[in-house]
């Protein structure tokens, strides 16, 4: 049983497209994430929901809006996708600080 | 603000050999945290330090948490080769959120 999935793994798409990943955590945890790792590897938090709440946004352009249907998903879409967009996103889920990774979701915009 | 600074940033060693990679930062951390990389993978957690001076260990790893809690190390013993990867140390700043150093890149030569 996978802990915290995430669908597509894979998506390649044009600039200006609207597109949506979607997360899923088993854990029971109350918390979940958004991270984005770019080419350089370095990750960085995007956003944080508690039991569907959100509690943390970083500066994360409004083109991004993460969506919470319960606590056991949290879903992330993004609208007029721009060419530095391309990274691949990792949704997380948390047990006090010790997070668990999704397998991540290399998005390519061309 | 809160940052961690990790090093190296890439390591090439033989097979075999001892590895030891650490992290530190101008603030306090309460929590110190030690997650591994594959490639193509999100980041799973390998180690959680709660307390300053603490020697954690998992199987040829062992992460210690620095005294004054400015601080933490990783070492690794006798490395094989599915130890190739990128380390991230991890910690909550005094937001709650939980940030990244940029990662250590462990390569082993043939």
């Amino acid at each position: 049983d996978t802990a915290v999935s995430q669908t597509p793994k894979y998506l390649v798409t044009q600039m200006g497209n609207d597109k949506s990943i979607k997360c899923e955590q088993n854990l029971g945890h109350d918390t979940m994430y958004w991270y984005k790792q770019d080419s350089k590897k370095f990750l960085k938090i995007m956003f944080s929901y508690n039991n569907k709440e959100l509690i943390i946004n970083e500066t994360v352009p409004n083109r991004f809006s993460p969506k919470s249907p319960d606590k056991a998903h949290l879903n992330l879409h993004i609208n007029s996708l721009e060419l530095g967009d391309s990274a691949v996103y990792f949704c997380a889920s948390s047990h006090i600080d010790e997070q668990f990774f999704g397998p991540g979701t290399r998005l390519t915009v061309l | 603000g809160q940052q961690l600074n990790q090093s190296p940033q890439s390591m090439f060693i033989q097979e075999g050999e001892d590895v030891s990679m650490n992290c530190t930062s101008s603030s306090i951390f309460n929590t110190w945290l030690w997650y591994k990389q594959d490639p193509g993978e999100g980041p799973v957690l390998l180690i959680a330090l709660y307390k300053a001076g603490e020697l954690t260990s998992n199987g040829r790893l062992t992460a210690q948490f620095g005294i004054t809690r400015k601080d933490s190390f990783l070492n690794i013993s006798a490395s094989i080769p599915s130890d190739v990867g990128i380390y991230f140390c991890a910690g909550p700043r005094r937001d709650d959120k939980i940030i990244f150093g940029k990662g250590t890149r462990l390569h082993i030569l043939p």
